[in-house]
């Protein structure tokens, strides 16, 4: 079945630290991927999307991720993280010949910044 | 509204009651999509509208489950003899169209079966 897997329910960094949030697809053929970040007492939002323009994607909030069809990933990084990034991000994918409607959600990361 | 709008945003009901769930999406967007989800786990997929009709209703669970969306734009998500296991938030979404990905959500309605 097609699916979409992130890796960790939690993540804990320190302030300025790296983020790496992890994502995995499950297809031979490259999806439409998407990540979500959803603030506490707040609806999901669009952080950014791949669409096979370019691998790299640069997102809202200096957020990016980098699409790797050998490893089948799209991974969510940050250089540097602020208290304001704490929330959960969900990767998302729509594959080739699902309903336009359908995007499959991961089970969510929830991000904890330490100061 | 600027945003997506659902109502209410908390329920608690008994077992067996009959629930309306309603969502007001932004002005002008066609697309409009219901999600559920519950504890520890992503939005799953429930159904999603093109215009007035339901353009795919393969996530809905069982026969208990049925939205509508009369004129195009609020749509309300009815849930017959609920049962403990439909508590969950119940997202709603709106787009441009259906074809973008790019979902507006709202802050969802906590749905608690008792």
């Amino acid at each position: 079945a097609q699916s979409v897997t992130q890796l960790g329910s939690h993540v804990s960094v320190s302030e300025g630290a790296l983020v790496l949030l992890r994502c995995n697809y499950s297809s031979s053929v490259p999806p439409y991927l998407f990540w979500y970040v959803q603030y506490p007492n707040q609806g999901l939002q669009l952080l950014l999307k791949y669409t096979s323009a370019a691998t790299l994607v640069k997102g809202i909030n200096g957020f990016e991720a980098e699409f790797k069809k050998s490893e089948t990933s799209f991974h969510l990084t940050k250089p540097s993280a602020h208290m304001s990034d704490a929330a959960e991000y969900f990767c998302a994918v729509r594959y080739y010949g699902g309903s336009q409607g359908n995007l499959i959600f991961g089970k969510g990361t929830k991000l904890s910044v330490k100061p | 509204g600027a945003g997506v709008s659902q109502t209410p945003s908390n329920k608690v009901t008994e077992k067996g009651k009959y629930v309306e769930l309603r969502c007001d999406p932004i002005s002008g967007h066609t697309a409009l999509y219901w999600y559920r989800q519950s504890l520890g786990q992503g939005p799953e997929f429930l159904i999603y509208f093109q215009g007035t009709g339901a353009a795919d209703d393969s996530g809905l669970p069982n026969d208990r489950f049925f939205a509508v969306r009369p004129e195009g734009s609020v749509s309300t998500l009815k849930i017959q003899r609920t049962e403990r296991g439909d508590s969950a938030v119940y997202l709603c979404a709106s787009a441009t169209t259906a074809n973008t990905g790019e979902l507006f959500f709202g802050e969802g309605s906590r749905l608690t079966v008792l």
